[in-house]
């Protein structure tokens, strides 16, 4: 069936490095790639998204690539901040309503 | 701004009990849906629902069901709560299923954490 891979599980990046987590779905028909962020106790939230017909789009810190043809996208953050702290979570959009939820990444920025 | 509103944040049941989870949205979506979260397992669909009255079962309703009554209301029915469904379980809604963005983007509520005992 369809499904999302997502990596790592834990992430711990010095404040002021870069993180990046990737993700691979399996579903070529999937055309719409969100990244939500929840902080501990809180919803998840839409940081960044990107489309299947662009190759990367970029908000401030946060980047989001995709490569189509190798089925993986990656989120990247610049200059990490304890406030980055969270759970990030890739999905992928299909071709039917389901929106596919990576496992998870619990991202540990340490001052 | 999109709000979607979980009306219980934090619940304990008995086992055999039923339970019922609320959730209201104000942004007059179409599509409203019921997620469970669990550590490593990321977020799972339990049910989704594309109009009033109408439903479809995601990756895993088993234990579950759903009823929307109106528009704005959807809400998560568990018939006979056993300890294997403790979760935190998410509501989210969005404008559209299919066609162009930004209509099929989630909107996630605050959550409910569930625990039975």
């Amino acid at each position: 069936g369809e499904n999302v891979e997502q990596h790592p599980s834990t992430l711990s990046v010095q404040e002021g490095d870069s993180a990046v987590i990737k993700c691979t779905y399996s579903d070529s028909a999937s055309n719409y790639f969100p990244w939500y962020k929840q902080e501990l106790g809180k919803r998840p939230q839409l940081i960044i998204d990107i489309r299947s017909n662009v190759g990367e789009k970029k908000d401030q810190r946060i980047a989001v690539t995709l490569n189509k043809t190798a089925k993986h996208f990656s989120l990247h953050i610049t200059e990490t901040q304890p406030e980055d702290s969270a759970v990030y979570f890739c999905a992928a959009r299909g071709g039917t309503y389901k929106y596919i939820f990576g496992t998870g990444t619990r991202l540990k920025v340490l001052a | 701004d999109v709000k979607v509103t979980q009306s219980s944040r934090y619940l304990v049941k008995r086992t055999g009990e039923k339970v019922f989870l609320e959730c209201v949205q104000d942004m007059d979506h179409e599509n409203m849906f019921w997620y469970r979260q669990d550590p490593g397992l990321g977020l799972r669909l339990i049910y989704f629902s594309y109009d009033v009255k109408m439903k479809e079962k995601g990756d895993i309703p088993e234990g579950y069901s759903v009823s929307r009554e109106k528009k704005e209301r959807f809400s998560l029915i568990l018939e006979s709560a056993s300890t294997n469904q403790t979760s935190m379980y998410l509501c989210a809604s969005s404008l559209v299923l299919t066609g162009a963005f930004p209509g099929n983007t989630i909107y996630f509520g605050e959550g409910s954490w569930l625990t039975v005992v």
